[in-house]
């Protein structure tokens, strides 16, 4: 299995602010995948992070909003900006790494809460 | 559209105890993947067991096993011997393989959340 560093595991920011989310990858790996998931909620994509492209975002997520980097085949970060008590959420980073999608494991999280 | 339906919001078990996690799915496609998932209260998402729409058997691994019905779309699954640390949240997920594009999210149902009593 990969193993998937996340940072922060949790931070509580004033709103109005942005956090940056760092998820590091121990082997390279083709697809990055970020989720949300809203309290007592499942998870829900917000954008898919390709190596040398612009993130494709999901409907409802904008990149003014979520910008996404992804500058390696190891690395990518999620910003979350001006943010909201409506942002409080877990963060997640996903990886695939078998071309044939049948491995699809997540980081430890960021569990956010804005106030 | 995909959808993923887990109708059981809450289970118990008794520990030692096999139980079963339910989990329909609706998707048009003929190549899918079907995925397993537990999150603990610390909140990371712990891969459990994959099956994929043409594998002719039910994938295990350890106590857990995928019961997978494919003309029911069904794919449920099976903790054997409970124990106290399976104590979580649980989502089924699904995603439409598309080999050569980047649309292979996964969908994920509201979860079931299992307590393992003693």
């Amino acid at each position: 299995s990969a193993v998937i560093s996340q940072k922060p595991s949790r931070d509580i920011c004033q709103r109005g602010t942005s956090l940056t989310i760092q998820c590091q990858v121990d082997s390279q790996v083709t697809m990055m995948f970020w989720y949300r998931q809203q309290p007592g909620q499942s998870l829900t994509l917000i954008a898919t992070a390709n190596q040398g492209s612009e993130a494709t975002y999901e409907s409802g997520f904008v990149i003014d909003k979520f910008p996404i980097s992804r500058p390696n085949l190891t690395f990518s970060t999620l910003t979350v900006s001006n943010m909201s008590p409506e942002d409080s959420s877990i963060y997640l980073c996903s990886v695939e790494r078998d071309r044939l999608y049948t491995e699809a494991f997540f980081g430890q999280g960021t569990r956010l809460t804005v106030v | 559209a995909q959808k993923i339906t887990q109708t059981q919001p809450g289970m118990f078990v008794q520990e030692k105890e096999a139980v079963t996690l339910d989990c329909t799915y609706d998707t048009s496609d003929q190549s899918y993947g079907l995925f397993w998932y537990k999150q603990p209260s610390s909140g990371e998402m712990i891969f459990l067991i994959y099956q994929g729409s043409y594998d002719e058997q039910n994938a295990t691994e350890g106590r857990y096993s995928l019961n997978f019905q494919k003309a029911r779309k069904s794919a449920n699954l099976v903790i054997s011997a409970s124990q106290l640390g399976d104590s979580a949240m649980y989502f089924c997920a699904m995603r439409e393989v598309n080999y050569g594009g980047a649309t292979n999210k996964l969908i994920f149902g509201t979860g079931t959340l299992l307590a393992v009593q003693p």
